[in-house]
Parts: structure tokens; C-alpha cells; sequence
């Protein structure tokens, strides 16, 4: 039973570029969630997907966008990129609208900014 | 979603019972406690999560107090690989919000050999 896939492992980039991160969810999951997490502190939310739709939001500015695919698959983009976009990113999977059902985290994609 | 509070850093030997705890005081009677841990380098994982009643699974036991308002985490008989960020989280029943983890900065439990 796969787990939650995240690609790339690690990813460097510069000042102003763009980048796109992916997740696969788990094998039954339909609902992604993305975390920024910061060195030492805790992980953040961005926003979550579900039915190929963005139903909630964290505070992230719109440089931040997400898809998510027929096959509940999903990509992270970040616009513009800034020092201070780099972190770990966290991809999360969980089943439907359950609150119930707990969110599962792949090992996240570390983007360093030059 | 309710504040948590937690201790930043424990030590538990190994083998031994590791007790964290958490006070979650400003609780409603819409949120459940859950627990995650995040192992240096890896994504936070699921430990177990609860509404009233006390909750075991094979990873851990979680006792919450009958006024709701904190709870403990035990690791029965902690190993090496125990070693890890505790995050205690509550989180809302009804949708909206429920959505997202809400993380504080967790405990950082050391086991020693």
C-alpha cells in the first residue's frame, strides 16, 4: 500500500524563478493538503483539494497555486520565489470531507532559494 | 482552533513509559485531540486522535482528562526510534476550518540509550 509520494526529494532555485512540486496521494485518498514548514518550527498550511477544486485557504499570499488532477494528484506552484519561500513542503492525503479520518504526510520536498 | 500548550523538550530512557503532555484549557466540545510526531528529515505521522473517551492503538495509548481541557501521549516502552517531534493538535468536528492542522512547535522527546 503506497504512501503519500512527494517529487522532488530536494530542489534549488533563485530569486524569481518558479517551481512546481507533486504529491501522490494514498492508494484511497481523494483530498490533498499542502504545509510549508520552516526551519524549526512547525509545519503551515497553504490550501487543500478536493473534487479538483482549492476549498480552503491558509494565509499564503496568490503566488502560491495549486491543481489537482482527475487521479487526485496534485502540484504545488510558487510564483516569484523569495528567500524566505525556502522550506520544507509537506503534501498530506486524507478521505473526503471526514474530519475524522486523520491527514497522512510524504516526506516532503526541501526548496533551498538562492 | 483551540490553543495547545507543550513542554519543548523531554527525555525518556529507553524502554520506559514516555508520558507527554499537553493542556489544551480553551477546548470546545466540537474538537478532537490528535497527535502527530515528525522524526528528524521525514513528514509528521499519524499517531491516534480522540474525542472523550481514552484511546489505544498499536503505536500509543492517549488519555484525555474527563474536563477535556488536557491530555497525555504515551509510548508504552520508548526506543531509539521513538526520538522525535511531538505535535499535539485539536481540531474542529464540523467542516470549514476542520480542514487544516493547525501545528504549534510540539515537544522534542529524547530517548536515551
Amino acid at each position: 500500500d503506497a504512501g503519500v509520494t512527494q517529487s522532488p526529494t530536494h530542489l534549488i532555485k533563485t530569486r524569481g524563478q518558479q517551481v512546481t512540486l507533486r504529491c501522490s496521494p494514498k492508494s484511497g485518498h481523494d483530498t490533498v493538503s499542502w504545509y510549508q514548514q520552516a526551519l524549526g518550527q512547525g509545519p503551515q498550511f497553504i490550501f487543500q483539494y478536493y473534487e479538483e477544486e482549492e476549498r480552503q485557504r491558509g494565509n499564503f499570499p496568490d503566488r502560491f497555486s495549486g491543481h489537482q488532477f482527475p487521479n487526485y494528484s496534485s502540484e504545488l506552484n510558487v510564483n516569484a520565489l523569495l528567500l524566505g519561500d525556502s522550506a520544507l513542503y509537506l503534501c498530506a492525503s486524507s478521505l473526503g470531507d471526514r474530519v475524522n479520518q486523520p491527514q497522512h504526510f510524504g516526506d516532503g520536498t526541501r526548496l533551498s532559494i538562492l | 482552533d483551540a490553543k495547545t500548550t507543550q513542554p519543548p523538550s523531554m527525555d525518556c530512557a529507553e524502554g520506559r513509559a514516555a508520558n507527554l503532555p499537553c493542556n489544551h484549557s480553551t477546548i470546545s466540545g466540537n474538537e478532537y485531540v490528535y497527535w502527530y510526531r515528525q522524526i528528524h528529515s521525514q513528514g509528521p505521522q499519524y499517531i491516534i486522535h480522540g474525542l472523550k473517551n481514552n484511546e489505544t492503538n498499536e503505536m500509543a495509548s492517549l488519555i484525555i482528562t474527563e474536563d477535556r481541557k488536557s491530555s497525555t501521549l504515551i509510548l508504552p516502552h520508548a526506543t531509539l526510534r521513538d526520538t522525535a517531534v511531538y505535535y499535539c493538535i485539536v481540531r474542529l468536528i464540523s467542516s470549514g476550518s476542520a480542514r487544516q492542522l493547525t501545528f504549534g512547535s510540539g515537544t522534542q522527546l529524547t530517548v536515551l540509550p
